[in-house]
């Protein structure tokens, strides 16, 4: 079956950078695209980028600056890399497995406190 | 960005009552438009695409309706596992953004 699960570190001192990793089984990174999805605690989710199925990448452009995603076929494996964090960056992280531009199956999350 | 103004924020309803909850989109969106259910604690489910169709899998007393920039999630009945925030979402233009979100708990 479908799954997606994150793993990186919950606590991340501010101005460091944030390494997340996504991977996932029941299906082909070069068939699906996968995205990156955050949420700060009581609020609504936000988009952050997306991994194509042909390797291309997007992003939200408030972002984009600081954000870069990658993956390793191989592996399986979708990566995140977000430099200069602050505090208004904590919140739960998720990657999102997308059918025809909606969110399809859905990581567990992973929470991420920036703090020092 | 394409603003997703959802409402109402929270929502009480008793067993077996129907509700229904908005999204407005800041311009026309084309029907790209899903709906999310995200229970406390887990993550956030599919259960509405395309404005309307139902993701597989999901019970039929959800439904989702509108055209243009309103949209409407409607529940018939309400059960106590349908206690959850929900979230509208726009996938007509990049970046796809999210409404607030609508927390619905029971009377």
């Amino acid at each position: 079956q479908v799954q997606l699960k994150e793993s990186g570190p919950g606590l991340v001192q501010p101005s460091e950078t944030l390494s997340l990793t996504c991977t996932v089984s029941g299906f082909s990174l070069t068939s699906y695209s996968v995205s990156w999805v955050r949420q700060p605690s009581g609020k609504g989710p936000e988009w952050m980028g997306r991994m194509w199925y042909d390797g291309d990448t997007a992003y939200n452009s408030a972002l984009k600056s600081r954000l870069s995603i990658s993956r390793d076929t191989s592996k399986n494996q979708v990566f995140l890399k977000m430099n200069s964090l602050q505090t208004d960056d904590t919140g739960t992280y998720y990657c999102t497995r997308e059918l025809q531009w909606v969110f399809d199956y859905w990581g567990q999350g992973v929470m991420v406190t920036v703090s020092s | 960005d394409i603003q997703m103004t959802q409402s109402p924020a929270s929502l009480s309803a008793s067993l077996g009552e129907t509700v229904s909850i908005e999204c407005l989109a800041s311009e026309g969106i084309s029907n790209s438009l899903a709906w999310y259910q995200q229970k406390s604690g887990k993550s956030p489910q599919l259960l509405i695409y395309a404005a309307s169709r139902l993701q597989d899998g999901v019970p039929s007393q959800f439904s989702g309706s509108g055209s243009g920039t309103r949209y409407s999630l409607k529940i018939s009945g309400m059960q106590p596992e349908d206690e959850a925030d929900y979230f509208c979402e726009q996938s007509y233009k990049f970046p796809l953004t999210f409404g607030s979100g609508t927390k619905l708990e029971i009377k």
